[in-house]
């Protein structure tokens, strides 16, 4: 296994576009995480899976954000009606929580870098 | 609720130099601590961590840290920077309940060869 990969690593989009970013996680884990990491800041949690259900989300994530793990597998992020704010680089990350990792280490990927002209 | 705060957004230092990059925390439960290297557009790379046990944690590359919980704080060190270690480094805590990762605003090194 190669890590958890996403796509596209890029994206440039105009103002009111929609756009969907792809996250592939390590296979056997159980949950996947996204984060939206602006310019001169840390990642910042917006949601996360245990497997395909949707347990939490953070108030960053507003109505025009959504997101998917349908077979609890891969992974979508969908952002409606994009914004100039919502420029950022958006993570991915996976871990396998249980008795050999109780402390929810986390595997993230490289990221998709977001540009809304 | 967690945080972290991370002093110095910027620190540079001579090629073979101590690197000291500061991380103090904030926990209402018995803390998990991370640093995370991000190289120019790449993901987060794991350095170490702690979790419990001993409180001197050595990661890769030649990087460690220790926890003291007196004085809140999980300071990353390197006793001789390379020129490869040039690159934004962050701070994280997690901890028993908590499902994400608060991070800290992140420290970019640099390297003066």
């Amino acid at each position: 296994d190669t890590g958890v990969s996403q796509d596209p690593r890029h994206k440039i989009t105009k103002r009111g576009q929609n756009v969907t970013f792809r996250c592939d996680p390590i296979s056997e884990h159980n949950r996947l995480y996204w984060y939206r990491q602006t310019l001169g800041q840390g990642p910042e949690f917006l949601t996360y899976f245990q497997n395909e259900a949707q347990l939490e989300k953070s108030r960053l994530l507003s109505d025009r954000f959504s997101a998917e793990r349908p077979k609890g597998s891969f992974s979508t992020l969908e952002i409606q009606r994009t914004e100039q704010g919502d420029s950022a680089m958006y993570l991915c990350a996976s871990s396998l929580v249980g008795p050999i990792n109780p402390y929810n280490e986390q595997f993230f990927g490289p990221g998709t870098r977001l540009t809304v002209l | 609720a967690q945080s972290v705060t991370q002093l110095g957004s910027h620190v540079s230092v001579s090629e073979g130099a101590l690197v000291l990059l500061r991380c103090n925390y904030s926990s209402s439960v018995p803390p998990y601590l991370f640093w995370y290297v991000q190289y120019p557009n790449q993901g987060l790379q794991l350095l170490l961590k702690y979790t419990t046990g001993a409180t001197l944690v050595k990661g890769i590359n030649g990087f460690e840290a220790e926890f003291k919980k007196s004085e809140t704080s999980f300071h990353l060190t390197k006793p001789s920077a390379h020129m490869s270690d040039a690159a934004e480094y962050f701070c994280a805590v997690s901890g028993t309940g908590a499902n994400n990762l608060f991070f800290g605003t992140g420290t970019r090194l640099t390297v003066i060869p």
